[in-house]
């Protein structure tokens, strides 16, 4: 099962937003609305941020959204700031019954 | 409150064995599946595997097939994870995280053990 695909960095200035994208195949993102995406600060356990693709665990910030369009998902976060700054990473149940990451994105707050 | 506690730093010759523990605390140790999950020094997550603690059921990443062993202990809630025949390119942080069903995303994860496999 190969990696799901994510671009290596992204970045924007505060009160912007961005998009991070994350791509798939038919036999993962595109077959199932089991999506993930966990934010992971340096030296830190990953943290749930999406789950089912756009849904919120409680206490994550409405800041945060996701979507999906074939087997591309999206995470969307809207006027960023500089705590937002930290690597991401998206995840996908695959027709294997595994789980396949992507290979994470940096986000940098300019 | 609810949590996963993993043990300490390990380090290893190639070759050996090591044994992680995962200890849940603050909810039903036998409705939540647990994974193991890696990283390795300054790359992406990697998924190793699954085990249903009710039933102790398993599945493995077809990438450590016939190395990896994951078991629980209901007495005590605690997750295991053995990984033999270790190789320079086992050295990673490993994290238990749980979820509700095999297929939800993993809600809560512990803060992770660091194997180092060295000479």
């Amino acid at each position: 099962q190969s990696a799901l695909t994510q671009p290596a960095s992204v970045s924007g200035s505060p009160g912007q937003s961005i998009t991070i994208s994350c791509s798939g195949t038919s036999s993962d993102v595109g077959s199932y609305n089991l999506v993930s995406w966990y934010q992971q600060h340096p030296g830190t356990a990953p943290k749930l941020m999406i789950y089912d693709v756009t849904n919120r665990p409680s206490g994550v910030s409405d800041r945060f959204s996701g979507s999906k369009s074939g087997n591309t998902a999206s995470l969307t976060i809207s006027g960023l700031q500089a705590e937002d700054e930290s690597e991401y990473y998206c995840s996908s149940y695959t027709s294997s019954s595994t789980w396949v990451f992507g290979g994470g994105t940096r986000l940098s707050v300019l | 409150q609810v949590q996963l506690v993993q043990s300490g730093a390990e380090v290893k010759k190639p070759g050996a064995s090591v044994n992680l523990s995962c200890k849940a605390s603050g909810y039903t140790f036998t409705r939540y599946y647990v994974h193991w999950v890696r990283q390795a020094p300054g790359q992406g997550l990697e998924w190793m595997g699954i085990i249903n603690p009710s039933n102790n059921s398993t599945s493995y990443a077809q990438k450590f097939q016939g190395r990896v062993t994951m078991t629980r202990d209901t007495s005590t809630t605690t997750v295991y994870m053995e990984l033999s025949s270790l190789r320079f390119e086992d050295t990673a942080v490993y994290y238990c995280a749980r979820s509700f069903l095999a297929s939800d995303a993993f809600d809560i994860w512990g803060q992770g053990t660091m194997v180092t496999v060295s000479s």
